[in-house]
């Protein structure tokens, strides 16, 4: 069975600053990965997603993450963040094939202090 | 367009009551997914349906957790008897099907047993 681990559960910056969220995951075959972002009362959305292809995968927000395979990571990163980036941030994974189940980590409150 | 729409917001009951939670997925989304998100974790797949039929549900405590999706579009989610331990937020998520289609969140049910 696949897992993800969030090695932070929370990460304080200061505004401007450049921040990484980290995750790795393990599964016997090959995965999609994704993160999502949960703001303070709201639900889940996809904030990016690897699936096939470059491993670099943008989002239209400045966030980055970086696939690799040999590390079986998938860390999230932001050169500058800003207040309203403050949110909880969760990585996911899925198993090509197979079952269909989405693994979610337990989560890093990103917390951005001006 | 418009999202996962979930009702209610938020529900106290005592233990050993009953509670029903209600799903509305995006127009035209075959699969329906509904999570447990505790405090401090990730959420957890409880149930996933394919339009009225059940995908996975191994990870749904079947004495007391039931769900159904009738004419394959609303959904929902029951719990009878309450534990304490069932004090989470309830999530359901839509997804055009399987596979690398995007899972959408709705705001979630938060639910608080006494």
């Amino acid at each position: 069975a696949q897992s993800v681990t969030q090695l932070d559960s929370q990460v304080p910056v200061f505004e401007e600053a450049p921040v990484e969220l980290r995750c790795n995951y393990s599964s016997s075959v090959s995965v999609y990965l994704f993160w999502y972002v949960q703001y303070p009362n709201q639900g889940l959305q996809l904030l990016l997603k690897y699936l096939s292809g470059s491993t670099l995968v943008e989002s239209i927000n400045g966030f980055e993450a970086e696939f690799n395979k040999s590390q079986t990571s998938f860390h999230l990163r932001k050169p500058s963040v800003h207040i309203s980036d403050t949110a909880e941030y969760f990585c996911a994974v899925k198993n090509q094939g197979g079952s269909e189940k989405l693994v979610f980590g337990k989560g890093t409150k990103l917390t951005v202090n001006p | 367009e418009a999202g996962v729409a979930q009702s209610p917001r938020y529900k106290i009951i005592e233990k050993r009551q009953s509670v029903a939670f209600w799903c509305n997925p995006i127009s035209g989304h075959a699969t329906l997914y509904w999570y447990q998100q505790i405090l401090g974790q990730g959420p957890k797949l409880l149930i996933q349906f394919q339009n009225n039929g059940v995908v996975d549900d191994s990870q749904l405590p079947k004495d007391r957790f039931s769900a159904e999706r009738l004419k394959g579009v609303d959904s929902t989610l029951k719990i009878q008897p309450a534990k304490l331990e069932d004090s989470a937020v309830y999530l359901c998520a839509s997804s055009m099907g399987q596979g690398i289609y995007e899972q959408y969140f709705g705001p979630g049910t938060r639910l608080t047993v006494t």
